[in-house]
């Protein structure tokens, strides 16, 4: 069965102390992983498309990469503003357009 | 300019009522979703439409009825409302373009009540 999971839950850090966020994912075969930010209140922004194994993107302070089991996002030197709960999910071969969610982990960074 | 947009952002209403929530997108996408988010903050995809064809339609309650007037326009129409429906509803669209998946642009969500 196709499973997106995500790790931690939550995930506290200090201003500056970079960190990185895990998405597992198990699917017959992957068309695209996505990460996206969503803040209290308001419907999920997307940040990343990664299509293969290898693959990295970056935008500020955020830096996706891909593997074929999982996917990290990593933070460096994050600021308060990049508190949010990050979202990632995949879409595999045949889905009809359909994504997997994973449950998403809460970060939040203290000044 | 807003890409997604869905009314009403606030919906609390009694048991047993019937509401609507409507969803509008001009970012020119041929598909549509609309999604439910529980307290827990698990995005649990609903319907799909893709060229005002229904593509995806998971399991959920057949008091849930979405409808496709065209392509801009997804609404959904929720009959008996029960407390479990209370939850925040998301509309989202995408282009798929190329056969490559494409990512989801989603609107500020309806947080419905149901007292």
């Amino acid at each position: 069965e196709d499973q997106v999971t995500q790790s931690p839950e939550a995930l506290r850090l200090q201003e500056g102390e970079s960190s990185s966020l895990n998405c597992s994912y198990t699917v017959s075969g992957l068309r695209g992983l996505f990460w996206y930010r969503q803040d209290p209140g308001k419907g999920p922004e997307f940040l990343f498309t990664l299509y293969s194994a290898g693959e990295e993107k970056e935008k500020e302070r955020l830096k996706a990469t891909l593997t074929k089991k999982e996917s990290f996002l990593h933070i460096t030197a994050p600021k308060p503003e990049d508190s949010a709960t990050y979202l990632c999910a995949v879409q595999a071969d045949g889905s009809n357009y359909q994504l997997i969610w994973g449950a998403g982990t809460k970060l939040i960074i203290k000044p | 300019d807003t890409a997604v947009s869905q009314t009403p952002k606030y919906l609390v209403t009694q048991m047993g009522n019937d509401k609507s929530i409507k969803c509008e997108q001009n970012l020119g996408h041929d598909t549509m979703y609309w999604y439910k988010q529980d307290s827990k903050k698990f995005l649990k995809i609903m319907f799909s439409y893709n060229n005002k064809e229904l593509i995806i339609n998971e399991t959920v309650p057949n008091r849930f009825s979405p409808k496709s007037p065209d392509k801009a326009h997804l609404n959904l129409h929720i009959n008996s409302l029960e407390l479990g429906d209370s939850a925040v509803y998301f509309c989202a669209s995408s282009q798929e373009v190329g056969g490559l998946a494409h990512e989801q642009f989603f609107g500020p969500g309806t947080r419905l009540t149901v007292l």
